[in-house]
Parts: structure tokens; sequence; C-alpha cells
């Protein structure tokens, strides 16, 4: 099993320009998370999905957008890029809510110019 | 303010030694707290997970204690390996929706050297 992997792993955008993120995780795992991660800050929740089809917006939304049209995979879209979305993005999916852990893909490294 | 603080910063250790990474949080209502290692350029993996009634919880050669009543986790590592060297991440998960509310630490950033 792969787990969960993120596609592309780096990227350099100009401001204005949109781009895709793409998460696929190969273990059937209803909820799947998008976070960012910048300096001397914790993981924050950008959005969230508990099923096929349904997306909710987490604690920093704004500027993002994101798509889950199969179980297995959950887009993070941004539309028009601006510098404050420089970050390193981790996708995370789990089984369920409560206790249950959550696996982390291996993140994307954008920067927007 | 929900917050999770993390001490120290950053901590170099020899190979061998023990080590002791410290929680503090005020997140309210408290459900579970968890530590994840973050090695550098990969994404957080999970060492342990500990509801409100569990004091201790062991992964190998790490140990994570809790004390719900002063709002304390510590992580100890035995034995440190150079494999130990990474970030470690306290997280606190309150209740709340399908996110569990999980507040994220800064994180503890640990080198162990020969």
């Amino acid at each position: 099993n792969a787990g969960v992997t993120q596609t592309p792993k780096f990227r350099v955008l100009k401001t204005g320009q949109s781009m895709t993120l793409l998460c696929a995780q190969d273990m059937n795992h209803e909820y799947m998370y998008w976070y960012r991660q910048d300096p001397g800050m914790g993981l924050r929740l950008i959005h969230y999905s508990v099923g096929e089809g349904t997306t909710a917006k987490g604690e920093v939304p704004d500027g993002y957008n994101v798509s889950r049209l199969k179980k297995q995979n959950f887009l993070l879209g941004l539309e028009s890029a601006a510098p404050s979305q420089t970050s390193v993005y981790f996708c995370a999916s789990s089984s369920q809510t409560g206790w249950n852990e959550q696996f982390f893909g291996p993140g994307t490294r954008l920067t927007v110019l | 303010k929900n917050q999770v603080e993390q001490s120290p910063q950053s901590l170099i250790i020899l190979e061998g030694k023990n080590c002791t990474l410290q929680c503090n949080y005020t997140v309210s209502p408290f459900s579970n707290l968890r530590w994840y290692k973050q090695d550098t350029g990969r994404g957080p993996v999970s060492l342990t997970i500990m509801t409100f009634s569990e004091n201790t919880k062991s992964n190998g050669r790490y140990t994570a204690t809790l004390d719900a009543d002063t709002k304390q986790s510590s992580l100890h590592i035995t034995a440190s390996q150079l494999s130990d060297s990474a970030s470690y991440i306290c997280v606190v998960g309150g209740y709340g929706g399908a996110t569990n509310k999980l507040i994220f630490g800064t994180g503890t950033l640990l080198a162990v050297q020969p």
C-alpha cells in the first residue's frame, strides 16, 4: 500500500496563477484533510471531507477550494495564488473521527512569487 | 484560547542518551492527546494516542505520559538513535464534529549527534 500520496512535491507559482494539488489514499478512509504548515506555527486545517461528495471548511479556508469526487481522492485548488499561500501543504486521511490516527502524505512545498 | 505549547523548541543530545519533551495545553474540552514524529521533508507520523483516562502509552523506545489534571504531557525517548532526529509534535483533540478539533503544537526539534 502506498498510503497517502501527494502530487506535485514542489511547485513555484506567480501571483494570480492557479493550480490544483492532488491527494490520493489507498486505505479506503472516509475522512480526508488538507493542512498547511508554516514556520513557527502548528499545522492548520484548511478544508476537510467526511466522505465522497462532501467538503467542509476548516480553520483557514479563505483562498482555497476543494473537491472530493471520488472516495480515494481529495483535491485542493488555488484559484488566484497569493504570496501568503507560500507554505507546505499536507494531506491526511483517517478511517473515522474520534481517536483514530490521521495518516499524512509527504507534503507539497508551494512557493508563490 | 485553545493552545498547545511545547518545550524546549530545540534540543541536541548524544546518541544513546535519553531525553524528555514537554507539552502543556489549554484545550477545553479535552478528549485525546497525540504525539507525532516528523522527519525533515516528510509528513508527520503518529507515535501515540492517549485518551483522557490514560496516563501512559509506549511505542518501542517512545513513552508518552499524560496528566489531565495539570494539562501536561511528556514524551520520553530512551536510548536515542540518530534516526530519532526529527521534529516531535504534540496534538490535542477536543470535541467537535468530524475533525475532533485537533490543535497542533509547533514541535520540538530534536537533533541526535553521534
